[in-house]
């Protein structure tokens, strides 16, 4: 079956723009999570959605940075007024649910920011 | 702060040999912890994992060992293989108390030569 994919797979935008990065999750997963990895770094968690509760936002790094899922599947990651220290690795993990299923990671979308 | 360490960048091995990669962490009530392998330009895909309650779980040529004392795990590869490179990364989570959000280290990249 399809896994979890991810759109674009690298975006390029100049400082100070919007962008909006998404992800497609397995189909039935419930659990979705969204990390990135910075150059010479680990994975960094952002944001977590399981079902309907309210989302676990505690790793979101300012208010620059948002995401929704809408109707329990698409997830978009907006980061808002792009800066510098913004590029990275964006990848979208999706899970049955969220507890110690395991999570099935997408490709990435790599997001430079000039 | 870093709560899940990997301190060894880079690990060359040759092939056949065995293939010890080491992760450290700080937070006393991680409880469920895993292992993912990325190759480049593709998402994370999960190795193996172990909970807290045992200190040994073995998949085929993957075993990794916890040592809560320590706080330290280990992930053995018997015998390595030229397709085990890639980057490994030591992740863990509390996943009844925060949904299965995986705090990851920095990655160790394996090279096993031929």
């Amino acid at each position: 079956g399809a896994g979890v994919s991810q759109s674009p797979s690298n975006k390029v935008t100049e400082k100070g723009k919007d962008v909006e990065l998404r992800c497609d999750p397995i189909s039935g997963h419930t659990a979705l999570y969204w990390y990135r990895q910075s150059l010479g770094q680990g994975l960094e968690f952002l944001i977590y959605f399981q079902g309907n509760s309210a989302p676990d936002k505690s790793g979101l790094p300012s208010d620059r940075f948002s995401a929704e899922r809408t109707g329990g599947s698409v997830s978009t990651l907006t980061i808002q007024r792009t800066q510098q220290e913004d590029s990275a690795v964006y990848l979208c993990a999706s899970a049955w649910d969220g507890l110690t299923d395991t999570q099935y990671f997408g490709p990435g979308t790599r997001l430079t920011v000039l | 702060d870093q709560q899940v360490k990997q301190n060894s960048p880079s690990l060359s091995v040759q092939e056949g040999r065995i293939s010890i990669l080491n992760c450290d962490y700080t937070n006393s009530m991680f409880d469920y912890f895993l292992w993912y392998k990325k190759y480049p330009a593709e998402g994370p895909t999960f190795l193996i994992s172990i909970s807290s309650i045992k200190d040994k779980n073995e998949d085929g040529r993957f075993t990794v060992f916890l040592n809560k004392s320590a706080k330290h795990l280990s992930l053995h590869i018997v015998p390595s293989q030229p397709g085990d490179s890639a980057v490994y990364f030591c992740a863990a989570t509390k996943p009844y108390n925060q949904g299965g959000k995986l705090i990851f280290g920095q990655g160790t990249e394996l090279s096993v030569k031929p």
